[in-house]
């Protein structure tokens, strides 16, 4: 029972470039999240997925696409990577039991 | 939507001392208010909630209170030790909509 997978762990990117941030969850959670963090600013959404088939925008979502593949994975995608997507960026599920929030380790991105 | 402020945004305190981290909310529909530790280089995790239905919840050390006339709560952790030492995000949700989360507190624990 892995719990949230997200990968890659690190990420260097040149200005215009793309690339997608994958995340996978074993846990059956039918809601997935994409949160962005800053220094000082805390945990910001971008994009969520409350179930299979349906994606909505969070707090800042400018810049970033997503993709709910199916139950299991929920990919986020930088079209072209600007230097204020400098980030680190959690993906996170979500059951309706506890409404517990369980995060992965984290993607630590850093466009040029 | 919602808004949540936390405070304050860092806490030195010495080992055995208690630590109070404050957070107010906007939404009068909020119901669901959790707290989550994030060690350095770490995924937050959950370390207690609570719902609108009870005005405090206790779990050894640590214990969590709620207003909901003042919309605020706060987390107590009592004879903090070394290992408390991480950064405290509080939140704040109605069901199971998106959770809200304050700014974070830096809380560090001097031996």
């Amino acid at each position: 029972n892995a719990g949230v997978t997200q990968t890659p762990k690190f990420q260097v990117l040149k200005t215009g470039q793309s690339m997608t941030l994958q995340c996978a969850q074993d846990m059956n959670h039918n809601s997935m999240y994409w949160y962005r963090q800053d220094p000082g600013m805390g945990l910001r959404l971008i994009y969520y997925s409350a179930s299979e088939g349906t994606t909505d925008k969070g707090e800042v979502p400018n810049g970033y696409n997503v993709s709910r593949l199916n139950k299991r994975e929920f990919s986020l995608r930088l079209e072209s990577a600007a230097p204020s997507q400098t980030s680190v960026y959690f993906c996170a599920s979500r059951g309706r039991t506890t409404g517990e929030l369980f995060f992965g380790e984290g993607s630590r991105l850093t466009v040029l | 939507g919602e808004n949540v402020e936390q405070h304050p945004s860092t806490l030195s305190v010495q080992e055995g001392d208690s630590a109070v981290i404050k957070c107010t909310y906007s939404d009068s529909a909020s119901n669901y208010f959790p707290w989550y530790k994030q060690e350095l280089g770490k995924r937050p995790q959950l370390i207690i909630d609570i719902r609108s239905n009870v005005g405090e919840k206790k779990d050894q050390r640590i214990a969590v209170t709620l207003n909901k006339t003042a919309k605020h709560f706060s987390l107590h952790i009592t004879e903090t030790q070394p290992e408390d030492s991480a950064v405290y995000f509080c939140a704040a949700s109605s069901g199971y909509s998106t959770l809200t989360f304050g700014k974070g507190t830096m809380l560090l624990v001097s031996p």
